[in-house]
């Protein structure tokens, strides 16, 4: 039972490439989540997902792209990053209550 | 929107003394939780207060709901080296199923 699975680890990126942060869960976990996590500004959500096919925004949609394709799978997509988007990426998931978290993803953006 | 303010951003202390953190929210809220991050890690769901009024002790950790389920607070008592970390609350968006929103976060540092 691994929980909540991120990967990559570690990511650097120029200005303008894309990447997508995969998340995935083994948990059965109807809800997912995308944050981020800036130092003094705390974790912001970035998309939801209630259930598989659905998604909603959060309070910084800006910039990234969801996808729900399946119950476990919940992938966070930067179609042309920017500096701003240097942070660390943390999926989560939960049936209910509590939230489970991943391990993270450190993105930079030179 | 709906906003979720934690105070302080720091807290320094000495191990021993007790430490207060504080979660105002700008709307009412149906449960707030409470999450700790050590350094370098995730976080890590501690409790979920529901009821008004409502106070949970963990061992030396004591957690409060407000009346008006606005406001929250965690109390360390005779704090160690291992609750170094940061603490977050966090409570549903109003409305918006099962969206939760986090406060900034007190980071706790303890001097031994």
């Amino acid at each position: 039972n691994a929980g909540v699975t991120q990967t990559p680890k570690f990511q650097v990126l120029k200005t303008g490439q894309s990447m997508t942060l995969q998340c995935a869960q083994d948990m059965n976990h109807n809800s997912m989540y995308w944050y981020r996590q800036d130092p003094g500004m705390g974790l912001r959500l970035i998309y939801y997902s209630a259930s598989e096919g659905t998604t909603d925004k959060g309070e910084v949609p800006n910039g990234y792209n969801v996808s729900r394709l399946n119950k476990r799978e919940f992938s966070l997509r930067l179609e042309s990053a920017a500096p701003s988007q240097t942070s660390v990426y943390f999926c989560a998931s939960c049936l209910g209550t509590p939230l489970h978290f991943g391990n993270g993803t450190r993105l930079t953006v030179t | 929107g709906q906003q979720v303010m934690q105070i302080p951003q720091y807290q320094h202390v000495q191990e021993g003394e007790d430490f207060t953190t504080y979660c105002n929210s700008s709307t009412t809220l149906s449960n707030i939780q409470w999450y700790k991050q050590r350094p370098g890690g995730h976080p890590v769901f501690l409790i979920q207060l529901v009821k008004s009024g409502e106070v949970k002790k963990q061992k030396r950790l004591t957690f409060q709901f407000g009346e008006a389920k606005k406001n929250s607070s965690l109390h360390i008592t005779a704090t160690q080296t291992t609750d170094v970390g940061t603490y977050f609350c966090a409570g549903p968006v109003y409305n918006q199923g099962g969206k939760l929103i986090f406060g900034q976060g007190t980071e706790l540092s303890v001097k031994p």
